[in-house]
């Protein structure tokens, strides 16, 4: 079954300096792989998501994350934080039509 | 217009009574999911439903607490049943493929649920 732990619970930034969200992932098959971010009593957002296409995936808000299969990772980043960026981020994880697995979240606090 | 119309966002329950929560799905999708996400913690599936057949549950989560209705195939509604403060969480129900969210998957906002 597929699996993915975020190793990082909780991570903190200032303002302006890159952020780095690890996340490893397990699958027996080709994965795909997503990445949501959760701010305080608001819904899941999509932030980006690979489907086997580019390894390099761009998503919304200038963040990405680059898919390795040789390092089962999935990483995300952003070059600048910005203090609307702290929130939860869950790595997520299919295969196929299967239901999406999520990790136990990354809690990002961005200090000013 | 929301993709998924979760209701209700949120509600107070007394224990032992039961709620049922309900998603509309603005289109057809094959797969729909329920979700439970306690305080401070991940989401965890509780079951996937697929219409004309049976909800199939994950380890932990049985019928008789949390069934699941699927008529069609935009519609889906999960009951908590005899509720207890160990039920307070937020509920969040999936589908897939979403035509709106290019064919990938898509959530509800979540009914907040607190049971008192």
């Amino acid at each position: 079954a597929q699996s993915v732990t975020q190793l990082d619970s909780h991570v903190s930034v200032s303002e302006g300096t890159p952020v780095l969200l690890r996340c490893n992932y397990s699958s027996s098959y080709s994965p795909s792989l997503f990445w949501y971010v959760q701010h305080p009593n608001k819904g899941l957002q999509l932030l980006l998501k690979y489907t086997s296409a580019a390894t390099l995936v761009k998503g919304i808000n200038g963040f990405e994350a680059e898919f390795k299969k040789s390092e089962t990772s999935f990483h995300l980043t952003k070059p600048s934080a910005h203090m609307s960026d702290a929130a939860e981020y869950f790595c997520v994880v299919s295969e196929g039509n299967t239901p999406l697995v999520f990790g136990k979240g990354t809690r990002l606090s961005v200090i000013a | 217009s929301a993709v998924i119309s979760q209701k209700p966002s949120r509600d107070i329950c007394q224990r032992g009574t039961s709620l049922t929560i309900q998603c509309q799905v603005d289109s057809q999708v094959t797969m729909m999911f329920w979700y439970r996400q306690q305080p401070g913690q991940s989401l965890t599936l509780i079951a996937t439903a697929n219409q004309g057949s049976e909800a199939t549950y994950e380890s932990g989560f049985v019928i008789d607490k949390f069934p699941i209705s699927r008529p069609n195939l935009t519609f889906s509604t999960l009951t908590v049943s005899n509720m207890s403060p160990e039920d307070s969480s937020i509920y969040l129900c999936s589908a897939f493929p979403s035509r709106t969210e290019g064919y990938g998957y898509t959530f509800g906002s979540g009914t907040r649920l607190t049971v008192v």
